[in-house]
């Protein structure tokens, strides 16, 4: 039982190319997040699909799009990556949003922009 | 503005002593918190919770605390164990928002022999 994996777990990018970053369940979640990690600033929220065709913006969406293409899968995509974007990069799933239950998250994409 | 809040960055305890984890809010609104643990380069994992209409809440070796009138709520881990040696993340929620978690920004408790 995989749980939450993310791909790649390693990215080095230049200022400007685009990447996406890919996101699986297999625990039948309904809901998926995307979260990222910066040094002194904890993680903080950048997208999330409470269910399967919605999206919405978290609390740092600017320069991310977001596709929920199946219940399973959540993806991120950086467009035209900046320095900024540097950072620990988190997936993470929860059966059902609004009702309390913990999220579960992935092992993580660390992403680097020169 | 950081409505969730962890003030000590470090923690370092000597095993079988009792661990202490501190967490500090400021949104009234939040009414359900959580403390995650992270292991390096590894995700956060859910390790207890707590609701607001209680006032602690325990598992095993883990009690967490909430004092709603001080938006303050702790972690307590006793006996403490090197395996527990880890990032430690408070996080906050507010009803009908989608499990949306505002986190802190961690504790790294290092538990020595």
């Amino acid at each position: 039982n995989a749980g939450v994996t993310q791909t790649p777990k390693f990215q080095v990018l230049k200022t400007g190319q685009s990447m996406t970053l890919q996101c699986a369940q297999d625990m039948n979640h309904n809901s998926m997040y995307w979260y990222r990690q910066d040094p002194g600033m904890g993680l903080r929220l950048i997208y999330y699909s409470a269910s399967e065709g919605t999206t919405d913006k978290g609390e740092v969406p600017n320069g991310y799009n977001v596709s929920r293409l199946n219940k399973r899968e959540f993806s991120l995509r950086l467009e035209s990556a900046a320095p900024s974007q540097t950072s620990v990069y988190f997936c993470a799933s929860t059966h059902e949003a609004g009702f309390n239950s913990p999220l579960h998250f992935g092992n993580g994409t660390r992403l680097t922009v020169t | 503005d950081q409505q969730v809040k962890q003030n000590s960055p470090s923690l370092s305890v000597q095993e079988g002593r009792i661990s202490i984890l501190n967490c500090d809010y400021t949104n009234s609104m939040f009414d359900y918190f959580l403390w995650y643990k992270k292991y390096p380069a590894e995700g956060p994992t859910f390790l207890i919770s707590i609701s607001s209409i209680k006032d602690k809440n325990e598992d095993g070796r883990f009690t967490v605390f909430l004092n709603k009138s001080a938006k303050h709520l702790s972690l307590h881990i006793v006996p403490s164990q090197p395996g527990d040696s880890a990032v430690y993340f408070c996080a906050a929620s507010v009803a009908g928002t989608a499990s949306k978690l505002t986190f802190g920004t961690g504790t790294r408790l290092q538990v020595t022999l």
